[in-house]
């Protein structure tokens, strides 16, 4: 597609329930990232992927949340038993490889609210 | 590990005014620096980039330069117009993390007022 495509845009769920996030990178683009944006900690990394591997998963915050990526290509981050504190915008992005310098596209978002 | 810091605002101008939004990082490697501009309502876009020292970016009338000596990328434009506003974020990206993947700082809210 012409841009990082990511769904749903909007989510609502309650406390407890697992939620999955999807993203559809930029065709041809080997490496994926995703992000988490809230209004207390601005964008924080949370993992990113070459292929399909995931070398860096430093960022995830506990291990209620995972990711995988399939086919070098689309990718879904999963938030098992849902926060409150899970609230927040999930943004994926993507480039064309993991090199310092490469440009980094986002998608617009996909805006997690727990209850 | 690596950081940014940048003036967290928010920050109002009146229309033509100079915009100067200050941006200064500590890398383990030799980074690239990048501004991403997110328009209310939209995510994410990168506004310009400068890969090594002393390099300019530029668009849209905005302009950044890459000062290793003193470890800034400033964001500055000219004469804002109601249409630049919007939070600016300065981030890089360095191999010394291991990862290449982007540090931001907190973001500036610029607020620009006919």
């Amino acid at each position: 597609g012409a841009g990082v495509s990511q769904s749903p845009s909007n989510k609502v769920t309650e406390k407890g329930k697992d939620v999955e996030l999807r993203c559809d990178p930029i065709s041809g683009h080997t490496a994926l990232y995703w992000y988490r944006q809230s209004l207390g900690q601005g964008l924080e990394f949370l993992i990113y992927f070459q292929g399909n591997s995931a070398p860096d998963k430093s960022g995830l915050p506990s291990d209620r949340f995972s990711a995988e990526r399939t086919g070098g290509s689309v990718s879904t981050l999963t938030i098992q038993r849902t926060q409150q504190e899970d609230s927040a915008v999930y943004l994926c992005a993507s480039s064309l490889a993991a090199e310092v310098g490469n440009t980094i596209y986002f998608g617009e978002g996909s805006w997690l609210t727990v209850v | 590990g690596d950081s940014v810091t940048q003036m967290e605002g928010p920050v109002t101008l009146s229309e033509e005014a100079f915009l100067t939004i200050n941006c200064t990082y500590t890398a383990t490697g030799y980074p690239s620096l990048f501004w991403y501009v997110q328009y209310p309502g939209e995510g994410l876009q990168l506004l310009l980039k400068a890969t090594k020292a002393d390099d300019k970016g530029s668009n849209k009338g905005f302009e950044a330069t890459y000062r290793k000596e003193t470890t800034s990328f400033h964001l500055e434009k000219g004469s804002v117009q109601v249409s630049d506003s919007a939070v600016y974020f300065c981030a890089l990206s360095d191999s010394g993390a291991g990862s290449y993947q982007l540090t931001f700082g907190k973001g500036t809210k610029l607020s620009v007022i006919p």
